[in-house]
């Protein structure tokens, strides 16, 4: 059983298009995350929510939003896309964050490629 | 602020020899500390974390990381590499309590090579 899955796995677009990446996971977790790594693959949060609560929210574009229509998903929808938004998107869950402690899981991530 | 260094980009080291991958960070307060690697082509797999207690943390396929206060420093380590070993390490540090964020490294590339 896959534990945290993302769609689609590849996306290939043009600049100005809006396009959405779907999360979901199974572990009962309550807080999942965005993670983007560009091409020098260099990790970086964009939002985490806990329970349908976004609680990180880091500099990114306002084109970027997302939604998390209940604590299983998380979806991220761009608006606009830019060249410099090719990336890997990785979503992530962990349980309930009593603790820093906890270790993140990370879904397989979603290639985005705009033209 | 909270940050990670890795402070090599590639490490490559031939099979049955000692791997160390490199690791400092700066945070306020206590850190948590942790380990992630990613495979080709996959999302990041959790090896190991340094909460409290004993400063040398055994984790996931034989890997090992020993925390240094005095040099803010996690350095990873297995005693004989594997081929199986090539990939992408990232270390990882968050603030000590219920902070939410993960932040990371900008990962070391390690080869194995038979």
């Amino acid at each position: 059983d896959t534990a945290v899955s993302q769609t689609p796995k590849y996306l290939v677009t043009q600049m100005g298009n809006d396009k959405s990446i779907k999360c979901e996971q199974n572990l009962g977790h309550d807080t999942m995350y965005w993670y983007k790594q560009d091409s020098k693959k260099f990790l970086k949060i964009m939002f985490s929510y806990n329970n349908k609560e976004l609680i990180i929210n880091e500099t990114v574009p306002n084109r970027f939003s997302p939604k998390s229509p209940d604590k299983a998903h998380l979806n991220l929808h761009i608006n606009s896309l830019e060249l410099g938004d090719s990336a890997v998107y990785f979503c992530a869950s962990s349980p309930a964050q009593v603790s820093g402690a906890n270790v993140l899981t990370f879904g397989a991530g979603s290639r985005l490629t705009v033209l | 602020a909270q940050s990670v260094a890795q402070p090599e980009d590639q490490v490559n080291v031939a099979e049955g020899n000692p791997l160390t991958v490199k690791c400092t960070y700066s945070v306020s307060g206590n850190p948590y500390l942790f380990w992630y690697v990613q495979y080709p082509n996959r999302g990041l797999q959790f090896l190991l974390k340094y909460i409290t207690g004993d400063n040398l943390v055994k984790g996931s396929y034989g890997f090992e990381a020993e925390f240094n206060k005095s040099q803010t420093s996690f350095h990873l380590k297995k005693p004989s590499a594997l081929v199986s070993d090539s990939a992408l390490y990232f270390c990882a540090v968050r603030r000590g309590g219920n902070d939410y964020k993960l932040s990371f490294g900008a990962g070391t590339t390690v080869t194995v090579r038979a």
